[in-house]
């Protein structure tokens, strides 16, 4: 099966600018998450959706951060205006999800290959 | 708070050596933890799932869970060069919640 699929791969914008990133999941996983990783840290949630509904955006800054997940498959993320600290790779995951409660005993996190973004 | 610790190394070992990494977290509801490898400039990949205490091993790789002093290890054996990464520790909760730590990055030394 295809995996998770994420465009761009690399992004470099100046400060204050926008800019978007795209998000595909395995086909059929009803759970998807965006994380941010700064270089030398573990990935951060930022957003997480079950099917098209937000299951946890605490982490997500809502002052210049933004995301959806229309019709509970693709998901794009959007930063506006962007900061030099929004430098990161923005990483897009998916589970196959139960409606609820813990992840079945074979189910797993897959990520995709990241958005590497450059604040200038 | 849910905290997942790693010692960020680096982990020097010379090939053909055990390598052991650990990992240890703060909240007792979680449940399900894994290893993820994650080599410089890629996304992370699983190497590794457990569920229950004791060890759990595939090929090269187990995996050690102790609930009550809640730590999860990775131990590698007859490292290889191929297996210089970044390892991460993650923890999952209640509807599928995810938690990483830091990373501990391996160097295998040929």
């Amino acid at each position: 099966e295809a995996g998770v699929a994420q465009s761009p791969r690399y992004k470099i914008i100046e400060k204050r600018q926008s800019v978007a990133f795209w998000c595909n999941p395995i086909s059929g996983h009803a759970t998807l998450y965006w994380y941010q990783q700064i270089l030398g840290q573990g990935p951060k949630l930022l957003i997480q959706f079950q099917n098209n509904g937000v299951v946890d955006d605490s982490q997500l800054p809502k002052d210049r951060f933004s995301a959806e997940r229309l019709k509970g498959v693709d998901s794009t993320l959007k930063i506006q205006p962007a900061k030099l600290e929004d430098s990161a790779v923005y990483l897009c995951a998916s589970t196959r999800g139960a409606s609820g409660g813990y992840l079945a005993a074979t189910d797993t996190q897959y990520f995709g290959p990241g958005t590497r973004l450059t604040v200038l | 708070q849910k905290e997942v610790e790693q010692n960020s190394g680096p982990l020097s070992v010379p090939e053909g050596a055990i390598a052991s990494l650990n990992c240890t977290y703060s909240d007792r509801g979680s449940q399900s933890f894994f290893w993820y490898r994650q080599y410089s400039g890629k996304s992370p990949e699983l190497i590794m799932s457990i569920y229950s205490n004791g060890d759990k091993e595939d090929g090269r790789f187990t995996a050690q869970l102790n609930k009550a002093s809640q730590y999860v290890s990775l131990l590698i054996r007859d490292s290889q060069p191929s297996d210089s990464a970044t390892y991460l520790c993650a923890v999952a909760f209640p509807f599928n919640k995810f938690y990483f730590g830091s990373g501990t990055k391996l160097n295998v030394k040929p």
